[in-house]
C-alpha cells in the first residue's frame, strides 16, 4: 500500500520568511495530493491540492510542486505570518470512490515575529 | 449546515469498557471516514465506507468495528477498549468523484482509556 513520509517534523522560520515542507510517496498509482492544516485544537482543513497532470499549483502565498518521476511533492509558503503556525499535512492516494487519503506523519511550523 | 458532527467531544473510559463515536454529516456526501490521531504518526485511517451500505477496513482497524446506518451516519465502535486506543478520532466525509477530493473533517473526539 501508499506510505507517505514527510520532513522536517518541526520548522521554525522567522515571519516574513519562506517554509518549504517536503513529502515522498511509494506507490506510483497516486494522482492526488493534498495538503492539510491544522491549527491547534482544531480539525484539518484542505488548504490546497494538487493532481498527478499538474506540475506546480498557486494559491496566493501558498504552491505545491509535484515531482511524478522522483515520487515527491512539496509545500511552498512564502511572506510567512504568525496565523501560518499550525500542523501541516500532505497526503496521497488514487482518486475515484472513497478518497483513501494516506498521510504524512506531520510538521508543526512555528512562525516566530 | 453543520457540516461533520461528532460525538462525544470527550470520553475517559477504563480498560475493557465499550463505547461507540457517533458521527453525521448534513453535506449529501457518499463517502465516510474514521481516522485516528495520535503525536508524530499524522492521521491513521481505520474504517472507511466509500457509500451507503459498505464498509471497508483502512490501515489500523483492528479493535474497531463500524457501521454505515444511513447515508448521513457513519459509528465507530469500540468492543473493549484498551489503553493503546488512547487517541483523537476524526470523522471526516467527502462527496462524488466528480467533485474535488477533499475530506471534510468534524471536530474530533479525544478518548482516553486507563
Amino acid at each position: 500500500g501508499e506510505n507517505v513520509e514527510q520532513h522536517p517534523s518541526t520548522l521554525s522560520v522567522q515571519e516574513g520568511d519562506s517554509a518549504v515542507i517536503k513529502c515522498t510517496y511509494s506507490d506510483s498509482a497516486s494522482n492526488y495530493f493534498p495538503w492539510y492544516k491544522q491549527e491547534l485544537g482544531k480539525r484539518p482543513q484542505l488548504i490546497i491540492d494538487i493532481r498527478s497532470n499538474v506540475g506546480e499549483k498557486k494559491d496566493q502565498r501558498i504552491a505545491v510542486t509535484l515531482n511524478k518521476t522522483a515520487k515527491h511533492f512539496s509545500l511552498h509558503i512564502t511572506e510567512t505570518q504568525p496565523e501560518d503556525s499550525a500542523v501541516y499535512f500532505c497526503a496521497a492516494t488514487i482518486l475515484g470512490g472513497a478518497q483513501k487519503l494516506v498521510f504524512g506523519q506531520g510538521t508543526r511550523l512555528t512562525i516566530n515575529p | 449546515n453543520a457540516g461533520v458532527t461528532q460525538t462525544p467531544k470527550f470520553q475517559v473510559l477504563k480498560t475493557g469498557q465499550s463505547m461507540t463515536l457517533q458521527c453525521a454529516q448534513d453535506m449529501n456526501h457518499n463517502s465516510m471516514y474514521w481516522y485516528r490521531q495520535d503525536p508524530g504518526m499524522g492521521l491513521r485511517l481505520i474504517y472507511y465506507s466509500a457509500s451507503e451500505g459498505t464498509t471497508d477496513k483502512g490501515e489500523v482497524p483492528n479493535g474497531y468495528n463500524v457501521s454505515r446506518l444511513n447515508k448521513r451516519e457513519f459509528s465507530l465502535r469500540l468492543e473493549s477498549a484498551a489503553p493503546s486506543q488512547t487517541s483523537v478520532y476524526f470523522c471526516a466525509s467527502s462527496g462524488r468523484i466528480s467533485n474535488t477530493g477533499e475530506l471534510f473533517f468534524g471536530e474530533g473526539s479525544r478518548l482516553t482509556v486507563l
